[in-house]
């Protein structure tokens, strides 16, 4: 079973409109972390948020915040206000305290494509 | 300015022929990461280390040889073993704590003729 879903193989969103990228888990684990990367054309991996499995707010930075409904084990990615710089390739990923390796499990990404 | 390079940016390959892409990182990290991207595939786990002088078996391990001498340095080598080497190539670093962002080198693309 895949540990990370994203069902969106592809979105696309209008310049300055919010939009919701999903993402799914699966863990026994009761401490984990979720990420979100933003990879551009480039190739390069950009970190953008982070949520513990314990923490009780949202995380948010700047335009970027998670939707974290644990019960349903997922971690949205909700970005505002969307700029044409936003449009690149985002990955949901997972660290686990029992895997014990600090390595990281990534889904297959959802490609963004913000329209002007 | 502290980060993670990789060199080369490109790199050919001849059938049969072993290739080393280096990964250097100054962040002062325990831990290092190499990854594999195809297309449509995300990131997979090739090796990792969180100490000098060890490392551990990722998900698609075979096919690829590591070392861990530096604490800055984690070579991947690409053997003649690897059914199929076209791909792109990440490098990570992180400190060793379950809730650690994995910093990321620009990449390195390999193409096998």
């Amino acid at each position: 079973a895949q540990k990370i879903t994203q069902t969106q193989p592809g979105m696309f969103v209008q310049e300055k409109e919010a939009v919701t990228l999903d993402c799914t888990y699966d863990t026994s684990d009761p401490s984990y972390g979720l990420f979100w990367y933003k990879q551009p054309s480039s190739g390069e991996m950009i970190f953008l948020i982070y949520q513990g499995s314990y923490d009780q707010q949202n995380a948010t930075e700047g335009r970027y915040s998670l939707n974290f409904q644990k019960a349903r084990k997922s971690a949205n990615l909700v970005i505002s206000a969307s700029q044409l710089g936003d449009s690149a390739m985002y990955f949901c990923a997972m660290s686990e305290t029992g895997a014990g390796s600090y390595q990281l499990t990534f889904g297959k990404g959802t490609k963004l494509s913000v329209i002007p | 300015d502290g980060g993670i390079t990789q060199s080369p940016k490109y790199l050919f390959r001849k059938e049969g022929q072993n290739v080393t892409l280096s990964c250097e990182q100054n962040l002062n990290h325990d831990a290092m990461y190499w990854y594999r991207q195809d297309p449509g595939q995300g990131l997979r786990l090739i090796y990792y280390s969180q100490i000098v002088n060890d490392f551990q078996k990722g998900d698609i391990a075979e096919g690829y040889s590591v070392s861990r001498e530096k604490k800055e340095s984690f070579p991947l080598t690409v053997t003649s073993a690897q059914k199929n080497p076209t791909a792109f190539y990440l490098c990570a670093s992180s400190i060793t704590r379950v809730y650690n962002e994995q910093f990321f080198g620009p990449g390195t693309r390999l193409t096998v003729l």
